[in-house]
């Protein structure tokens, strides 16, 4: 079965700093990985996604990710995080065997400070 | 439309009363899922349908919850006799058609609360 872990229950960074949210994976076959960010009393907004290719995935509002086959990892990164990025970020993957369900991390909270 | 629309957004039952949730998946996506999302932003899986067949119901608690998809109609999950630990935010996804190629889109959620 698949699973995810976010370490970090909340991340805390400066407007203007570097925002890394962290993410590693356990998955049958090869994975497929999602961000999603839930702002409050909000559903899931897709921010990006690794399905095959380049290890560094672009997305939504300067997002990036980065896919580590060897440490089963996809941490989300911003260069330069705004107020407005503050949010609760979801990490989920679903592996190429077995079910069709996403497995989702239980999510960071990101607080970004002015 | 281009959202999955859930309705309603907010619900309030009685401990032992009914709770019907509704969503209208994105026209053109065959691929039906339902989450329960619990206080602590956990996300549990529940069921999934492709078109109006059931596909993956293996997170559904079978006895008090059931779920449909029928042709022309809303996808709709209820809960019979609903419990406290009922209470959480409900969420649909869907996808056009392998998942994983094309994301899934998620709704805003119904928020169930059991009083």
């Amino acid at each position: 079965a698949q699973s995810v872990a976010q370490p970090e229950d909340q991340v805390n960074v400066a407007e203007g700093n570097p925002l890394t949210v962290k993410c590693t994976y356990s998955v049958s076959g090869n994975p497929y990985l999602f961000w999603y960010v839930q702002y409050p009393n909000r559903g899931l907004q897709f921010l990006l996604k690794y399905i095959t290719g380049d290890n560094l995935v672009k997305g939504s509002y300067g997002f990036e990710a980065e896919f580590n086959k060897s440490q089963t990892s996809f941490h989300l990164k911003k260069p330069s995080a705004l107020v407005s990025d503050s949010a609760l970020y979801f990490c989920a993957v679903r592996g190429t065997r077995g079910n069709n369900r996403l497995a989702f991390g239980k999510g960071n909270q990101v607080v970004v400070i002015p | 439309g281009e959202e999955v629309a859930q309705t309603p957004k907010h619900l309030v039952r009685g401990e032992g009363q009914k709770a019907k949730l509704y969503c209208a998946p994105i026209k053109g996506h065959s691929y039906v899922f339902w989450y329960q999302q619990v206080l602590k932003n956990e996300f549990k899986f529940l069921i999934s349908f492709q078109n109006e067949n059931v596909f993956d119901e293996t997170g559904m608690p079978k006895e008090r919850f059931s779920a449909k998809c029928l042709p022309n109609s809303p996808c709709s999950l209820e809960i019979q006799a609903t419990k406290l630990e009922d209470s959480a935010v409900y969420f649909c996804a869907s996808s056009r058609a392998l998942p994983a190629n094309y994301g899934y889109t998620f709704g805003s959620g119904t928020r169930l609360t059991v009083v």
